[in-house]
This record gives structure tokens, sequence and C-alpha cells, in this order.
């Protein structure tokens, strides 16, 4: 299996602050990765496609870039319904895996 | 609107088999644009993808390593559902359930989520 490891684990910030999360493939995975936004108690929310495509609906402060092994999700301003856990995965090998997850939580 | 709503048991004794289904609204299951997933998320185990169901004019399944022995992932067009068996469970396999809809492989993006199921295995 591709292994995805995302760091950090966790994550203080506060409201209008700038967050980065990094997401590494094992191996190449060309441009075959997606990040989810969960909150407790809820199913992932897909934020963003093949990298760096915004979903629909998805506020623009939300953005990914990154090729190859290496990804980020940057968050230009957060606001507060933003604090929640954030998953990377691969989808470019059949047997799908999914990063550890990034909480991100309120300074 | 895509809709999926899950249904199960919630608790499975070890050794027997988990069951879930989920039932497919404004969409398809027999869908060439889609693929029909079960993922399970647990503290220890994080989010784990086990496999999924789809279409091509035959039908086709891919299930992960972890679980490949004892997995199957079922589509029934009559009802326009799949469902998910799991045998030989242990105490290892309690999570919360989620099934959800992915664009076809291998972009399968994963763009609508059922409510996720708790299954608890204990005697």
């Amino acid at each position: 299996d591709i292994q995805m490891t995302q760091s950090p684990s966790s994550l203080s910030a506060s409201v209008g602050d700038r967050v980065t999360i990094t997401c590494r493939a094992s191996q190449s995975i060309s441009s075959y990765l997606n990040w989810y936004q969960q909150k407790p108690g809820k199913a992932p929310k897909l934020l963003i496609y093949a990298v760096s495509s915004l979903q629909s609906g998805v506020p623009s402060r939300f953005s990914g870039s990154g090729s190859g092994t290496d990804f980020t999700l940057t968050i230009s301003s957060l606001h507060p319904e933003d604090f929640a856990t954030y998953y990377c995965q691969q989808t470019y090998s059949a047997f799908i895996t999914f990063g550890q997850g990034t909480r991100l939580e309120i300074k | 609107q895509v809709q999926l709503q899950q249904s199960g048991p919630g608790l499975v004794k070890p050794s027997q088999t988990l069951s879930l289904t989920c039932a497919i609204s404004g969409d398809s299951v027999s869908s060439n644009s889609a693929a029909w997933n079960w993922i399970r998320q647990s503290p220890s185990r994080g989010l784990e993808w086990l496999g999924r169901t789809y279409y091509r004019s035959k039908w086709y399944n891919d299930y992960a390593v972890s679980v490949k022995s004892r997995i199957i992932i079922n589509p029934d067009t009559s009802k326009n559902q799949f469902s998910l068996q799991l045998n030989s469970v242990t105490p290892e396999d309690t999570a919360v359930y989620y099934c959800a809809r992915s664009l076809a492989p291998p972009r399968a993006t994963f763009d609508y989520w059922g409510q996720g199921a708790l299954v608890t295995v204990s005697s």
C-alpha cells in the first residue's frame, strides 16, 4: 500500500491565521491527491480534489498544491468553522489510503 | 442530490459476520461513472478504505489487502443499494463504518458519504 504521512498531527492556531498542512506519499501519486475535512460525529467532507481543484461550495480560502509525493493544504485566513480534522487521500493506487489526519485546534 | 442511507446492526459477536447496507437515492448503483465504497474509522486505524464495487459493462470489486480474505461487497440493482459483509470479526473490527460514492477509478474522489454507523464487536 501507498503510505500517506501528514504533518503536523495537530496544530493550534487563531482565527485569521494562515495555516499549512503537509501530506507526503511513500511513492509518486501524480495528481491523485484529495483533501477532506471532518468535524466530530460527521462524515468527512470533500474539500479539494486532484491536488488543487476546489469542490463546489468550498470557500476560496482553502487551496491545495504539490505534485509527485509532496502536497500541501493551505487555509489563508482561519474562520471559526474551520477548526476540524483534515485528511489527505491518494487514489493513484486501486488500494486507496488516507493520511492519519491533522487536528486543527483553536489557540 | 445524491443521498446514502446506511442500515444494519450496531452490535456483532466475535467470529460472526458484520453486515451493513447502503441505500442510494439520486444515482444508480449501476452507474458507469461512479463506484460505491465502504470505509471505516477507528482511533487505532484512522480512516481505512475497505473496498468498492462498480459497473463498467460488468461488475468489478476492489478490496483492501487488510480485509481481502474476509470481505464481500455486493450491489443490489433491484433495490439500488450495496452491501458490506465482513466475516470472522474480532474486537479490532469495532469502528464507525461509512459508505460513500466515488467518481470512476482512478480519480475516485469521494463526494457523497453515508451518515456513518458505529459497529461494536463484543460478546
